[in-house]
């Protein structure tokens, strides 16, 4: 495609549901990133897949946030049992990394999500 | 594991003025550094970006930055704001020669006064 999207662009949820938040990439985009950002807070790391390695989940605030990446490309963010301080806007960024070079990070338009 | 500092949270600065954001990283070696900027409503862009070489650089909408290794800053600069760049600007950091992940500041977003 001609960049990253994300689906859906808007979500309001109740608290306690379970939600999907994905992510499609540039093709051939090797590097997948998840970021949450939070009013004042930045961009906050969550997960990274970088081809066929295992991703980084360093970042994942608690074990009801998870996230996969089909075919090693398109990701989807899981969070269960939504809380009111999940409320964010979810960046998705992908980038042609090669082993021992970074090249530039390509973001998608966000997913605001609303707990109430 | 790298970290990066951002420590204005808000700059305001007047239309024709010269502009300084800074930005300072933690890492054991030489990194990946960048600047994106978001505006209102809009995505992440990227401004610039050092890998090696010339440690000044030079990016989009006449932004430049500066790799001081001395300072582990990476600053970025413009001589004469517009009131188009007001905006949030993020500085990042990246790991060299390994798959690792990029790690952001907390931004700092740029009011510009008429």
């Amino acid at each position: 495609g001609a960049g990253v999207s994300q689906s859906p662009s808007n979500k309001v949820t109740e608290k306690g549901k379970d939600v999907e938040l994905r992510c499609d990439p540039i093709s051939g985009h090797t590097a997948l990133y998840w970021y949450r950002q939070s009013l004042g807070q930045g961009l906050e790391f969550l997960i990274y897949f970088q081809g066929n390695s295992a991703p980084d989940k360093s970042g994942l605030p608690s074990d009801r946030f998870s996230a996969e990446r089909t075919g090693g490309s398109v990701s989807t963010l899981t969070i269960q049992r939504t809380q009111q301080e999940d409320s964010a806007v979810y960046l998705c960024a992908s980038s042609q990394a090669h082993r021992g070079e970074y090249n530039e990070q390509f973001f998608g338009p966000g997913t605001r999500l609303t707990v109430l | 594991a790298q970290s990066v500092t951002q420590p204005d949270i808000h700059i305001t600065v007047s239309e024709g003025a010269s502009l300084e954001l800074r930005c300072n990283y933690s890492y054991g070696a030489t990194p990946y550094l960048f600047w994106y900027v978001q505006s209102p409503g809009q995505g992440l862009q990227l401004l610039l970006k050092y890998f090696s070489g010339d440690t000044l650089v030079q990016g989009i909408k006449g932004f430049e930055a500066e790799f001081k290794r001395s300072q582990s800053s990476f600053n970025l600069r413009k001589p004469s704001v517009h009131w188009s760049d007001a905006a949030e600007y993020f500085c990042a950091v990246g790991a060299v020669g390994r798959d690792d992940k990029i790690i952001f500041g907390k931004g700092t977003r740029l009011h510009i006064l008429p």
